[in-house]
């Protein structure tokens, strides 16, 4: 079936570093992937997205890099900062006709130690 | 410009009974999507609703149900809850069913079941 799966489920790094967060997915027909990021006793917060068509994408110290041939999506977040705590999810929206159902993953939680 | 609103933001309810838990989408959307989040794992995908129709169900049972008025506002509705129901329930809008659009969440229903 359809799964997205997260390598780690925590990850912890020291303030101003880089993060990196990693994220496999399945379904091959999938052509938007999104990356949320939710705080305790919060709703999911957008981050990034990225079409199939692209590679990466880069916002406000925030990339998405999108590897189609391993299936592989990460979020890379620099200067990281203890605002930045929270748990990370990657979601894969498949094709139109799927109604816009989102498959989310498990989540990682990131720890950023002052 | 409001976000997604939803509420009650916290209910406890006892098994057996029946919840309604309503949600109005970011002005202009006229998509409406249901998730459950149960603690430590990531939204699953309930309903989606377009234009007062809907376009999309997850694998819940027949319990759940929900609906959209012509305002855009929708309703999630759960029969003969269970303990197991509950979570934090998730209402997310977007500007048009399929996955490629953006797709927001607001900070969800918070439901005990006991």
């Amino acid at each position: 079936g359809e799964s997205v799966g997260l390598h780690l489920p925590t990850l912890s790094v020291q303030e101003g570093d880089n993060s990196i967060i990693n994220c496999a997915y399945s379904n091959s027909a999938s052509d938007y992937f999104i990356w949320y990021k939710q705080e305790s006793g919060k709703g999911p917060q957008f981050i990034i997205d990225i079409r199939s068509n692209m590679d990466k994408r880069q916002g406000q110290r925030v990339t998405v890099l999108l590897n189609k041939t391993v299936k592989h999506l990460s979020l890379q977040i620099a200067a990281t900062q203890p605002g930045d705590s929270a748990v990370y999810f990657c979601a894969e929206g498949g094709p139109y006709n799927q109604g816009g159902k989102l498959i989310f993953g498990q989540g990682t939680e990131l720890s950023v130690k002052p | 410009d409001a976000g997604v609103t939803q509420s009650p933001t916290h209910l406890i309810k006892t098994r057996g009974q029946h919840v309604t838990l309503r949600c109005s989408p970011i002005s202009g959307h006229k998509s409406v999507s249901w998730y459950q989040q149960v603690l430590g794992q990531g939204p699953q995908f309930i309903f989606q609703y377009y234009e007062k129709e809907e376009r999309g169900r997850g694998n819940f049972p027949d319990r759940f149900s929900a609906r959209q008025f012509p305002n855009y506002s929708s309703e999630l509705n759960v029969n003969a809850l269970l303990l197991g129901d509950s979570a934090l329930y998730l209402c997310a809008s977007s500007s048009a069913p399929g996955g490629r659009n953006t797709i927001y969440f607001g900070e969800g229903s918070w439901l005990t079941v006991v």
